[in-house]
């Protein structure tokens, strides 16, 4: 059974870069696609993106412009990027297997980002 | 894209069987069959519990079912039970490989 942990620091300052990653175990990353989603304390989930382990990619549109998602499969991790981060981008962050029953079939536990000085 | 739109809150006493509502546009929701529904319990991540607007994966209990006509997708929980007690989001295709989720319900049994 495919499990996914994502990893990275809880807190960034404003204006910098908030650097994610995602472990996938118990499967191999050249299936299918990973995607990011995120939830800000107490609201809904927001899509980010998703990357094919080709390195093909698609971003919200209302983030593209800061969004950079990356694969690396030697390592079995995809990892998340995004840049000019402000008080809005904190929240939890999950990182989901998007399989061939078009849904996000298998989450992260998620991790809480804090954007402050 | 905005937002699919949800209700707040649903409440039903056990044994009852409520329905959570998931309106979209013809962008989304009403042109592609492919609506899924997602269960949070308190801190945790979601889980998925329908896809294709319909189809249920296994191991999700029957008492979880959905339809969809035109712009507004539903989940049922029939048997309400307490530990349906959680956040539920709908989440639609909606294009040019984005997708979006659902404003979230909360369901109470009461």
């Amino acid at each position: 059974q495919v499990q996914l942990q994502e990893s990275g620091p809880g807190l960034v300052k404003p204006s910098e870069t908030l650097s994610l990653s995602c472990t996938v175990s118990g499967g191999s990353i050249s299936d299918y696609y990973w995607s990011w989603i995120r939830q800000p304390p107490g609201m809904g989930l927001e899509y980010i993106g998703y990357i094919y382990h080709s390195g093909s990619t698609n971003y919200n549109p209302s983030l593209s412009s800061r969004v950079t998602i990356s694969v690396d499969t030697s390592k079995n991790q995809f990892s998340l990027k995004l840049r000019s981060v402000s008080a809005a981008d904190t929240a939890i962050y999950y990182c989901a297997y998007y399989g061939a029953n078009d849904s996000f079939d298998i989450w992260g536990q998620g991790t809480m980002v804090t954007v402050s000085s | 894209q905005s937002a699919l739109t949800q209700p707040a809150s649903v409440s039903g006493s056990p044994g009852q069987s409520i329905t959570i509502s998931c309106t979209g546009s013809s962008s989304d929701v009403e042109l592609y069959n492919l609506v899924s529904w997602y269960q949070q319990l308190p801190g945790k991540a979601p889980k998925v519990l329908i896809y294709g607007d319909t189809k249920r994966p296994s191991g999700v209990s029957n008492r979880f079912s959905a339809s969809k006509s035109g712009k507004t997708a539903s989940l049922t929980i029939s048997g309400l039970q307490a530990e349906d007690e959680a956040d539920y989001y709908c989440c639609s295709y909606a294009g040019v490989r984005t997708y979006v989720f659902g404003t979230g319900t909360k369901v109470t049994v009461l």
